[in-house]
């Protein structure tokens, strides 16, 4: 099993200042068809998760431009350039290489 | 817009069963892949099941083989997860998630409590 480990797991940021999350793969995770299906999603308080980026950096639709991911291999960063109030939440890394499909432990970022 | 709705989430005691469903609406359902995921309270995401193109895309995860099975009617759009021999450890809200190598649609989740 691919296990996945997110830094650092909370992430105090004042509004309109910059986040920004790690995630490290214990394998790498290129697929055998050259894509890397690692993404990113945001989980708000009391809601599910959504996508938010995916094949490492991809925004999904309706997602705005100040996420942004990056990484390659087995090192990933999901940046936020300017957080907002509506940032407020966890964030998970996921690989969907190979099965079992795994997720980082999430990280909680809250306003200062 | 497309979407996914879970049901059938209980109350139920440690070594009982219970059947999940979810509707799908919104998209040709059997155009996707679709998973079981599931969050304790409290803690993280955990993924537990996947059905792919056929019967011969089923995965489990190590956690719930040999006691969940996932199946789906792609006449009905819906996807189910049988539960037997269910764990205090079990209790979670479960998600119905669509997707193969991104999960890009989450339904709102099914609480799913095992008391001992």
């Amino acid at each position: 099993e691919i296990v996945m480990t997110q830094t650092p797991l909370s992430s105090p940021v004042t509004l309109g200042q910059p986040a920004s999350i790690s995630c490290r793969s214990s394998q790498s995770l290129v697929h055998s068809d050259g894509n890397t299906y690692l993404s990113w999603l945001q989980q708000r308080p009391g809601q599910p998760p959504r996508l938010i980026i995916y094949k490492i950096s991809n925004r999904f639709s309706g997602v705005p431009d100040r996420f942004s991911g990056s990484g390659a291999g087995t090192d990933f960063t999901l940046k936020i350039s300017r957080v907002e109030a509506d940032d407020v939440g966890i964030y998970y890394c996921m690989q969907a290489t190979e099965f079992p499909r795994t997720f980082g432990q999430g990280t909680k970022v809250e306003i200062k | 817009e497309f979407q996914v709705v879970e049901s059938g989430g209980a109350l139920v005691q440690s070594g009982g069963s219970l059947r999940l469903s979810c509707a799908a609406s919104g998209f040709i359902f059997d155009m996707y892949t679709m998973n079981w995921v599931r969050q304790a309270p409290g803690k993280g995401l955990e993924w537990i099941a996947h059905f792919g193109f056929s019967s011969n895309a089923i995965h489990y995860a190590d956690s719930v083989k040999g006691r969940f099975t996932i199946s789906r009617d792609n006449v009905k759009n819906s996807l189910y997860l049988q539960m037997d021999s269910l764990r205090t450890e079990d209790t979670a809200v479960y998600y119905c998630v669509r997707g193969l190598t991104a999960f890009d649609s989450w339904g709102p989740g099914a609480l799913v409590t095992v008391s001992s």
